[in-house]
């Protein structure tokens, strides 16, 4: 079975780091793209960034650009996040979803039950 | 970067109802888009890829259309664990964009 588990989030200070992971289970890691989407508490969703197979290729979403960096581990087959100078506006929950696999172009499936970041004083 | 816009935002259905959600892209995706449902406190799960092809296990009540940048999310007879929200997201280039969300509520 196809597991995402992502770990690390928690309640920061505005301006503080935290640093997400995710763990894979139950596919070839090393062969797909992975992505980290968030949710706002009763908002739509907002992809963050996502990472090629072989780390070659990252992508970020303006909003968290400079602040975010995105990393892998194929070997320990997980997906890590480093989000620094958190605000009150990337409180979220974060997804972490594999790429579907289809086409070379990023759908995302499946996805992880999420973890909580809430950035507040 | 691309705009998704869904409409409606909300819509109110009973089961058995044939319902329809529209997402149109702000420029040509050609035909790379999906279609998600999300139920509340749950991860969102994949409906629809490549604009009309239905991911392994979704019902085939659920299907998805293209007209150029206009694209359709159709549930051709309502089920009470349809009740959820859906959202468009396009894959053709980065950054990786979604639709606002429809809100699908009992009537």
């Amino acid at each position: 079975e196809v597991q995402l588990v992502e770990s690390g989030g928690g309640l920061v200070k505005p301006g503080g780091s935290l640093r997400l992971a995710c763990a894979a289970s139950g596919f070839t890691f090393n062969t797909y793209t992975m992505n980290w989407v968030r949710q706002a508490p009763g908002k739509g969703l907002e992809w963050v960034s996502s990472i090629s197979s072989g780390s070659s290729h990252v992508y970020y979403a303006d909003s968290m650009k400079g602040r975010v960096t995105i990393s892998r581990d194929n070997a320990k087959k997980s997906l890590y996040l480093q989000m620094n100078s958190l605000r009150a506006e990337d409180t979220a929950v974060y997804y972490c979803a594999r790429d579907h696999g289809y086409s070379g172009y990023i759908w995302f499936d499946p996805w992880g039950q999420g973890t909580l970041v809430t950035v507040s004083s | 970067d691309i705009q998704m816009t869904q409409s409606p935002s909300s819509v109110s259905a009973s089961v058995g109802d044939r319902v329809t959600i529209t997402c149109r892209a702000s420029q040509d995706i050609r035909s790379w888009l999906a279609w998600y449902q999300q139920k509340p406190g749950k991860a969102p799960k994949l409906l629809i890829y490549a604009a009309s092809n239905l991911e392994s296990g979704v019902p085939s009540r659920f299907s998805g259309s293209r007209s150029g940048t206009d694209f359709t999310l159709t549930i051709s007879s309502l089920q009470p664990e349809d009740f959820a929200t859906y959202y468009c997201q396009q894959a053709n280039s980065f950054p990786i964009t979604f639709g606002q969300g429809t809100r699908l509520e009992t009537k």
